[in-house]
């Protein structure tokens, strides 16, 4: 297995540009949420899907699109890059064991500059 | 949302047991207390998971005293390879109103 993969690793973006960042995993994981992490920060919620066809809001949101058509992929659109948005990006699946426990896996992050 | 509390940073040395604490006082009763791993430029990994009392894996205990207020990570015989960011999360999965939050993490840095 893959795990999580995240394309592009580096991105650098001009304000007011907009483009996609990809996550897939091959898991069959139900949920799938994206992070942003600022330089000597903890990780901080964006959006998150706890199946195909069903997301939600999480921390910070605005700014973000997200969209979940299969179990695979979910990709985070900046609709308007800003410079806040430099940032550390972070995908991640997970499954429920028992009760109300689970196991979150990550990918390896895709480093966004908007200049 | 459940807030943690971790210490900043933690000097250790090599083969010396290490414990970080972490305080999370709004704990809800479905929430689950997890580790996470992280090194510079890397995702966080999964280190250990518990609910209530003590849990071990080949890489570390989690305790967990009754009112679930707090919980302890411990990593024996540290080696130079665990420096690193430790994250505490308190959550339950995403859904249903819950959303799983990170606090700052703790830095440890192992010394030979």
């Amino acid at each position: 297995n893959a795990g999580v993969t995240q394309t592009p690793k580096f991105q650098v973006l001009k304000t007011g540009q907009s483009m996609t960042l990809q996550c897939a995993q091959d898991m069959n994981h139900e949920y799938m949420s994206w992070y942003r992490q600022d330089p000597g920060m903890g990780l901080r919620l964006i959006h998150y899907s706890v199946g195909a066809g069903i997301t939600d809001q999480g921390e910070v949101p605005n700014g973000y699109n997200v969209s979940r058509s299969t179990t695979e992929d979910f990709p985070l659109r900046l609709l308007s890059a800003a410079p806040s948005q430099t940032s550390v990006y972070f995908c991640a699946s997970s499954y429920r064991g028992r009760g109300f426990s689970y196991e979150q896996y990550f990918g390896p992050g895709t480093r966004l500059t908007v200049t | 949302l459940a807030k943690t509390t971790q210490p900043i940073s933690m000097d250790s040395y090599e083969g010396q047991e290490v414990n970080i604490t972490c305080s999370h006082n709004n704990i809800a009763t479905n929430d689950y207390i997890t580790w996470y791993q992280q090194f510079p430029s890397q995702g966080p990994r999964f280190i250990i998971q518990g609910y209530k009392t003590k849990v071990t894996n080949e890489v570390a205990s989690l305790f967990i005293p009754a009112d679930r207020k707090s919980s302890t990570l411990s990593l024996p015989r540290v080696s130079l390879s665990d420096t690193a960011v430790y994250y505490c999360l308190v959550g339950a999965l995403p859904g249903a109103g819950n959303k799983l939050t990170f606090g700052g993490g703790t830095r440890v840095l192992v010394k030979p």
